[in-house]
C-alpha cells in the first residue's frame, strides 16, 4: 500500500484551458475526496464518492468543475476554462466506510494548479 | 454550518517547550475529529483521529483531547522538536453518513534549536 497518490504534482496553464487531475485512492478505501486549499487557508470541500457513487457536491463546485469515479477505484477532477481564481493546491483523501464507522481520512500530496 | 476555529494561528517556540494547540468547533453533533499535520506545499499527515465517543488518543509525544460539550479539542505536544515546524490542522465530520470533513485554518508552529 503506497497511500494517496496524485497526478501530477504541479500544472501550469493558461486561462481558458482546460486541466485534469487524477487521484488514486487506497486501495481497500472505498470512499473518496477532494479538497481545495488556497495559502493561509485550511482545505474546502468539493465533492466526495463512496464507491463510483457521487455522494455530495460543495457549492464551490461550478458547472466548470467535475469529478468523476467511474469504477470507484481512481477518480479525476476536471476543470473546464481555468481562471486565475481556480490556482490552488487541489486534495485528494480517501478513507474506508464500514458497517458502524469511518477510517481517518488520508491524504495525498496534492496538485499545485497554477492559471496564468 | 459547522465553522472550525483554530487559535493561535501562528505559535514560535524554543526547542524542548511542551505545548497546547486549540481547535474549537460550533456545531458539537460530531462524528469524530482529526489533527493533521502540512509541511510547505505538501499534502496533509494525519496524527490522531479522535470518535465522538472518546475522550482523547495519544500517538508518542502527541496527545490529542475532545470535550465535544464545549466544541473544543486540544492538541499537546510534548518535549517539542524543530522537526515539529509545520501547520497543524484540526478537522471535524459532522456525521457517518456527511464525509465532508470541515477544517480550521491551522496553526503555524516554528520550533528553534
Amino acid at each position: 500500500d503506497t497511500g494517496v497518490s496524485q497526478d501530477p504534482r504541479h500544472k501550469i496553464t493558461k486561462r481558458g484551458q482546460n486541466v485534469t487531475f487524477r487521484c488514486d485512492p487506497i486501495s481497500e478505501h472505498n470512499r473518496l475526496y477532494w479538497y481545495r486549499q488556497t495559502l493561509g487557508q485550511g482545505p474546502e470541500f468539493l465533492t466526495y464518492f463512496q464507491n463510483e457513487a457521487q455522494l455530495e457536491k460543495s457549492r464551490l463546485l461550478s458547472d466548470r468543475f467535475s469529478a468523476e469515479r467511474p469504477k470507484g477505484s481512481f477518480s479525476t477532477l476536471e476543470i473546464q476554462r481555468t481562471e486565475q481564481g481556480d490556482s490552488a493546491m487541489y486534495l485528494c483523501a480517501s478513507s474506508r466506510r464500514g458497517v458502524d464507522r469511518e477510517t481517518e481520512a488520508f491524504f495525498g500530496q496534492g496538485t499545485r494548479l497554477t492559471v496564468v | 454550518k459547522q465553522e472550525v476555529t483554530q487559535i493561535p494561528a501562528a505559535l514560535s517556540v524554543p526547542e524542548g517547550e511542551n505545548l497546547v494547540l486549540n481547535c474549537s468547533f460550533t456545531d458539537s453533533a460530531i462524528y469524530n475529529l482529526q489533527w493533521f499535520r502540512q509541511d510547505p506545499g505538501k499534502g496533509l499527515t494525519s496524527l490522531l483521529l479522535i470518535q465522538s465517543s472518546q475522550r482523547e488518543q495519544t500517538s508518542g509525544r502527541l496527545n490529542a483531547s475532545l470535550d465535544k460539550s464545549s466544541g473544543r479539542s486540544t492538541l499537546y505536544i510534548a518535549a517539542s522538536q524543530p522537526g515539529d515546524s509545520a501547520t497543524y490542522l484540526c478537522a471535524v465530520r459532522r456525521g457517518s453518513t456527511l464525509g465532508r470533513l470541515y477544517f480550521g485554518r491551522g496553526t503555524q508552529l516554528t520550533v528553534w534549536p
